[in-house]
Parts: structure tokens; sequence; C-alpha cells
């Protein structure tokens, strides 16, 4: 079956502005993840929505980012007023539910460049 | 806080040649999961393994074996008779369920380059 999709693959910006990426997980998947990549290092937890609702957004790393999933499936994440040090891959991953034993599949990413 | 380390950035290896990939966790929890994902040049990550904590039991899966040893918090994984398309970057990473669901924490990763 077909797995977690994300657009665009790449997205180039100048600072100063917004951004949306955008996650398609897993059909039947409840879990939703966001996590970001910088170069050279691993991926770091930003979000995780259960169903509809974000769940923990203790990842984030200020009040540029936000992100929705307003129907339990497709999830958006936002950056407002981006900036340079914004510029990163960014993951998505999905999972059955939340136990240990759900394992996280990730999507392609989606590479932002702020100018 | 959860800490995973992997102390290799970089290994190269001739083709056929074994190779043990470290990690290195600290975690306060008692249960747990410990993970190995592969993220070949293409960008995406690729599952490889899930141990949960109360089952230090070796694994082996092909060419793939892991070792999880709780005493010295390790989960290394190795790779015998390494093959050029084993070439990609590798991350350990640590479950938590610390303010609900399975966040990951990531290690650095460890690059691994196999040679003809």
């Amino acid at each position: 079956g077909a797995g977690v999709s994300q657009t665009p693959s790449n997205k180039v910006t100048e600072k100063g502005k917004y951004v949306e990426l955008r996650c398609d997980p897993i059909s039947g998947h409840t879990a939703l993840y966001w996590y970001r990549q910088s170069l050279g290092q691993g991926p770091e937890f930003l979000i995780y929505f259960q169903g509809t609702g974000a769940a923990d957004d203790s990842g984030l790393p200020n009040d540029r980012f936000f992100a929705v999933r307003p129907e339990g499936s497709v999830s958006t994440l936002k950056i407002q007023r981006t900036e340079r040090g914004d510029s990163a891959v960014y993951l998505c991953a999905s999972s059955l539910g939340v136990g240990g034993t759900d394992t996280q599949y990730f999507g392609p990413g989606t590479r932002l460049t702020v100018l | 806080a959860q800490k995973v380390t992997q102390a290799q950035t970089e290994i190269s290896v001739v083709e056929k040649e074994d190779v043990t990939l470290d990690c290195v966790y600290e975690t306060r929890d008692t249960t747990y999961y410990l993970f190995w994902y592969k993220q070949p040049p293409s960008g995406e990550l690729v599952f490889l393994i899930r141990r949960n904590s109360f089952d230090e039991q070796n694994e082996i899966s092909g060419r793939y074996s892991w070792n999880f040893q709780k005493s010295t918090s390790s989960f290394n994984f190795t790779i015998t008779a390494s093959q050029v398309v084993d070439s990609a970057v590798y991350f350990c990473a640590l479950s938590s369920f610390t303010g609900g669901g399975n966040k990951l924490t990531f290690g650095t990763g460890t690059q691994l380059k196999v040679e003809l």
C-alpha cells in the first residue's frame, strides 16, 4: 500500500515569508508525528497528533510554528515569518497507534530552504 | 532526559567486511523501546528493528544482527558481509512516553560507506 507522502519535496522561500508543508499519512494510521532534521543531525521531534488533536507540541521551537490535522488524516505544518535557521528537512511519520509497539513510518521529507 | 549517543560519525569498510555500529542511550523510563532506522541517499528513513526494554535477546535478520545490553545501555547493530547497498546513514532511536505518545529521540547517526 501507499506509504507516507509529503508535499512539496522541496520548498525555497525568502526570509519573512509564510510556508505550509503537507503530510499524508498511511491510511488507517491514527498517530501522526512531525520531526525536523538539520544537516548532519538526527531528526528532532516537533509535534504529534492522536486523531485530530495535537497531543504534544512540546518540540515546536516557538510560536511561529503551528500544525493542524482537521480531519484526523492529512496534516499541515505552518511556519510564519520564516527565518534562515528554519532551513532543514521536515519529516512526517505515522503509526497505527501511540504504543511502543506501533512503529513510526516516515515520509520522504520536505526540504525547506529559507534565503 | 532522553539521550542517544552514536559516537561513530563515519565508518568506511570494504565490501564483505563485517561492521558494527554503536549506540548508547540514557533514559529514566523503566519501559522504553529502541529502534534502528536506515537513511539511504534518497533521504527516506527506513525502519529496521524495534526492541523493548524487557527483551534482551539478541536478534538476527539475514545479514543484520542486534545486540541489546541493558547493563551497559547499549543497542549495537552489526552488518555481516557488508554490501555496497548498505551504504547509508544509520540512526539509533529511543522512545519516550512522557506526556503521552511515542516520541523518538534520535542519535546523530553513523554514515556507513561500503566500497568495492
